[in-house]
């Protein structure tokens, strides 16, 4: 079956811009997390969903950044006013169910510059 | 809070030697470990999980292990190949149900 997809694979835009980051989860995964992975650094978490409830937005590192999940499905990660500093990978992950027996599988990832 | 080390942070070895990477962590109160590789501009695929009640775990010429304990876990890779090179990342499973993240050991494999 399909696994993690991410769109846009790339996204270059303008200090300032929204911009909005979609993941599509594995079908039947019910917990669905964001990362973001900054050049030369670990992956840092930003979000996690069970369904369409976010219990742990802890990660999130300004209220620039939201994430909102559908249909127990896909999910979009928006950035408002985009600084330079958001310029990163974002990876989306998903697993069947959030315990800790569960893997995570990974999306390819979005690469977001911002100019 | 939890911290993760991976040393070293690149490492470059022949075709065909064994190695090992290795992974510590802060706080022992874990759920699992993870290793995962990263291919440039692919995403992470998922190599071993090891929960928090095991000691290793071994998949075709990879073998983890972990010592909660004192904070450790190697992944010891057997007749290196070229296929091998990646960034490989360990990830620990907190209370919180969040991955905390090494920044990965980049290995080459040399033909």
């Amino acid at each position: 079956g399909a696994g993690v997809s991410q769109s846009p694979s790339n996204k270059v835009t303008e200090k300032g811009k929204d911009v909005e980051l979609r993941c599509d989860p594995i079908s039947g995964h019910t917990a669905l997390y964001w990362y973001r992975q900054s050049l030369g650094q670990g992956l840092e978490f930003l979000i996690y969903f069970q369904g369409n409830s976010a219990p742990d937005k802890s990660g999130l590192p300004s209220d620039r950044f939201s994430a909102e999940r559908t249909g127990g499905s896909v999910s979009t990660l928006t950035i408002q006013r985009t600084q330079q500093e958001d310029s990163a990978v974002y990876l989306c992950a998903s697993s069947y169910w959030d315990t800790n027996t569960d893997t995570q599988y990974f999306g390819p990832g979005t690469r977001l510059t911002v100019l | 809070k939890q911290e993760v080390t991976q040393i070293p942070a690149a490492l470059s070895v022949p075709e065909g030697e064994n190695l090992v990477l290795n992974c510590s962590f802060t706080d022992s109160a874990i759920y699992n470990l993870q290793w995962f590789r990263q291919d440039p501009g692919k995403g992470l695929t998922s190599l071993l999980l090891i929960q928090s009640s095991q000691r290793e775990q071994t998949s075709g010429r990879l073998n983890a292990s972990l010592d909660k304990s004192s904070g450790r876990s190697t992944l010891y890779i057997a007749a290196s190949q070229p296929g091998d090179s990646a960034t490989y990342l360990c990830a620990v499973r907190d209370s919180n149900y969040q991955l905390i993240w090494g920044a990965g050991t980049k290995l080459i494999i040399k033909p």
